[in-house]
């Protein structure tokens, strides 16, 4: 059974340009959570999608976007980068929602804005 | 709003020898869920254990078991006979009933020494 896989693995970006992260859950896993590292702040929680819907936001600009496919796979799209957005990007799966179902996180992309 | 404290920023135990990692957490939830989550290099997020609030039993995994006193806020990793692939950082996460907004404290980095 193929775990949570996250593209690309890593990704250099320069200030102002914008960035597509791909998330593909585990087969019939319809939640997909998405969670911000960097040393400074530990990890965040961004967002959470579901069938398609995003059910949960974390504290971040609307710079820092997602989307959910029929599939279940889901994108995250930061506009506008900034330096501070250097970051390891996680993505969680779980089978319903609500990471109390065991969740599964890939891993990750490590981000670099320059 | 719910905040979760590691007071060990980093810990070492020698191989065979048995160790327990802080985890403390303010909520005025009365049903929440807590987890201890496991980060070696390669960067993936491991589920080591889970517990739930209601539950007054303490959750065991093999070598992991965790202390958890509800009124106290706190729970603790235990690891025993810990093992070199042990090495890891280690974060602590607190989850409440109703979002998937899980908040992580800040990690030990624990180093197993042979």
């Amino acid at each position: 059974k193929a775990g949570v896989t996250q593209t690309p693995r890593y990704l250099i970006k320069t200030r102002g340009q914008q960035v597509t992260l791909s998330c593909s859950p585990i087969s019939g896993h319809r939640s997909v959570s998405w969670y911000q590292q960097t040393p400074g702040q530990g990890l965040q929680f961004l967002f959470e999608y579901f069938s398609e819907t995003q059910r949960n936001k974390g504290n971040f600009p609307g710079r820092f976007s997602g989307r959910q496919f029929s599939n279940s796979r889901s994108e995250m799209n930061v506009s506008t980068l900034e330096l501070g957005d250097s970051a390891l990007y996680l993505c969680a799966s779980s089978r319903d929602r609500g990471m109390a179902t065991e969740a599964f996180f890939g891993q990750g992309t490590r981000l670099t804005v320059v | 709003a719910q905040t979760v404290t590691q007071s060990q920023p980093e810990m070492s135990v020698q191989e065979a020898e048995t160790v327990t990692l802080s985890c403390t957490y303010d909520t005025s939830e009365n049903n929440y869920y807590l987890f201890w989550y496991k980060q070696p290099p390669s960067r993936q997020m491991i589920l080591v254990i889970r517990q739930e609030a209601y539950k007054q039993q303490n959750a065991t995994e093999n070598r992991f078991s965790v202390n958890f006193q509800k009124a106290a806020k706190s729970f603790s990793l235990k690891i025993s006979d810990s093992q070199l692939g042990d090495t890891a950082m280690y974060f602590c996460a607190f989850l409440p009933p109703s979002n998937n907004d899980m908040r992580f404290g800040a990690g030990t980095r624990l180093t197993v020494k042979p």
